[in-house]
């Protein structure tokens, strides 16, 4: 079965510091890999897709199937970066739906 | 375009009432997810739709648990009975295709579900 893990329920840095929040997972196929961030009392926004990479907001993440990671990384932490992070897995299912499967989530906590 | 739009944003029951939540996907789009998200846990699947069908609900419980989205109107998730269990938020996101678009689902703000 999938799994998606986030090791880091919390994730503190100091404005201006390097940022890595770390996502594995176990998939059989060929995974698609998401970035979902939650800003304060905001909905969920999709972030980054591995398929597209494309920088959002200064972040990446790069999909590394040997070691079955796809780590989200930013050279210099913002204050407006705080926030929830999820990642997330695709996988197609038998009935024709696209489920998503998340990890648990790591708070960023930017400190000025 | 108002994006995904879930009602109410909170919503208090006692055991053993009923729990309606509301979704009414972007313009245009016809394809709805339902997803809970338990304390100190990840999203989970519960529901997939189409206007008038229900294509994958493998994540549902098997009881108490329905979903709909009628031909007009919000695609609706219902809980009967419910238990403290039940306590969650619950995400609905939709999309124009039966995969992930581009920019992936939009998802709405949620319902949070307390159960008291």
């Amino acid at each position: 079965a999938q799994r998606v893990t986030q090791p880091e329920k919390l994730l503190s840095v100091f404005k201006g510091a390097p940022v890595e929040l770390k996502c594995n997972y176990s998939y059989s196929g060929s995974p698609e890999l998401f970035w979902y961030v939650q800003y304060s009392r905001q909905r969920l926004q999709l972030l980054l897709r591995h398929i597209s990479r494309e920088s959002i907001k200064g972040f990446t993440a790069d999909l590394n199937k040997g070691e079955t990671s796809f780590h989200l990384k930013k050279p210099f932490a913002q204050e407006e970066d705080s926030a929830m992070y999820y990642c997330a897995l695709s996988r197609p299912s038998g009935a024709g739906s696209y489920q998503l499967t998340f990890g648990k989530g790591t708070k960023l906590s930017v400190i000025p | 375009n108002a994006g995904v739009m879930q009602n109410p944003r909170h919503l208090v029951r006692r055991r053993g009432q009923e729990a309606r939540l509301r979704c009414s996907p972007m313009k245009g789009h016809s394809h709805v997810y339902w997803y809970r998200q338990l304390p100190e846990e990840g999203l989970k699947f519960m529901v997939y739709l189409q206007k008038e069908n229900i294509i994958d609900e493998s994540g549902m419980p098997k009881e108490r648990f329905s979903a709909e989205f009628p031909k007009e109107g919000p695609s609706i998730l219902r809980i009967q009975q419910v238990v403290r269990g039940d306590s969650a938020a619950y995400f609905c996101a939709s999309g124009r295709l039966p995969g992930l678009t581009n920019y992936g689902y939009t998802f709405g703000s949620g319902t949070r579900l307390t159960v008291v």
